[in-house]
């Protein structure tokens, strides 16, 4: 079975700083791994996805996630937070080996300070 | 705009009614989700289309939830005796392979009175 914990349901970060968004996964078999943004009363967009091959992870808006087998862990990352970059995260994991429907953890919302 | 589109964007309504919504995926698309998404949590896959067949159901979806996509092309999404319990967002993807990614649409946010 597949699941995904986000640790922190709220982080505020400063504008310019790091952003760190944590992320742990269970999964019974190799998994595909993503990023969704969400923006108030709209539905998700595609930051980033992790299937086979390199472990980090470059996605839109500067964002990016390395995927750590030992650790079990997808953990977003910018290196510099924008006033833009304030909505609702989630990680996901996908089932890939039936309908590849997506396991989704329960958001963390990011709050920039100016 | 090719995206995935979702219709109403807002539906409220009173307990005891049925309630029916669309999905209309990227054209191209064979494969269709509807996940809920409720306030504070992210989305729970609810069931799953490939072209016209619906291969896979979750067990949120109770007897008083029907999906269809007679054409393999738009879903609907029917919610009979609705219930204050069914108040979320209902949203809908598409996809195009088994490791594609899926595009959400904006939803459908539905209010159970």
């Amino acid at each position: 079975a597949q699941s995904v914990t986000q640790l922190g349901s709220h982080v505020s970060v400063s504008e310019g700083a790091l952003v760190l968004l944590r992320c742990n996964y269970s999964s019974s078999v190799p998994p595909y791994l993503f990023w969704y943004v969400q923006y108030p009363n709209q539905g998700l967009q595609l930051l980033l996805k992790y299937t086979t091959g390199a472990t980090l992870v470059k996605g839109i808006n500067g964002f990016e996630a390395e995927f750590k087998k030992s650790e079990t862990s997808f953990h977003l990352t910018k290196p510099s937070a924008h006033m833009s970059d304030a909505a609702e995260y989630f990680c996901a994991v996908s089932d890939t080996t039936g309908a590849n429907n997506l396991f989704f953890g329960t958001g963390t919302r990011l709050t920039v300070i100016p | 705009d090719t995206g995935v589109s979702q219709d109403p964007r807002h539906k409220i309504t009173k307990r005891g009614q049925n309630v029916t919504f669309r999905c209309d995926p990227i054209s191209e698309h064979n494969r269709l989700y509807w996940y809920r998404q409720t306030l504070g949590q992210g989305p729970e896959f609810l069931t799953y289309f490939q072209n016209e067949a619906q291969l896979e159901k979750s067990r949120l979806l109770s007897d008083r939830f029907s999906a269809e996509r007679p054409k393999g092309s738009f879903s609907t999404l029917e919610i009979q005796r609705t219930e204050q319990g069914d108040s979320a967002m209902y949203l809908c993807a598409s996809s195009s392979g088994l490791v594609d990614t899926q595009y959400f649409g904006p939803g459908t946010r539905l209010t159970v009175l």
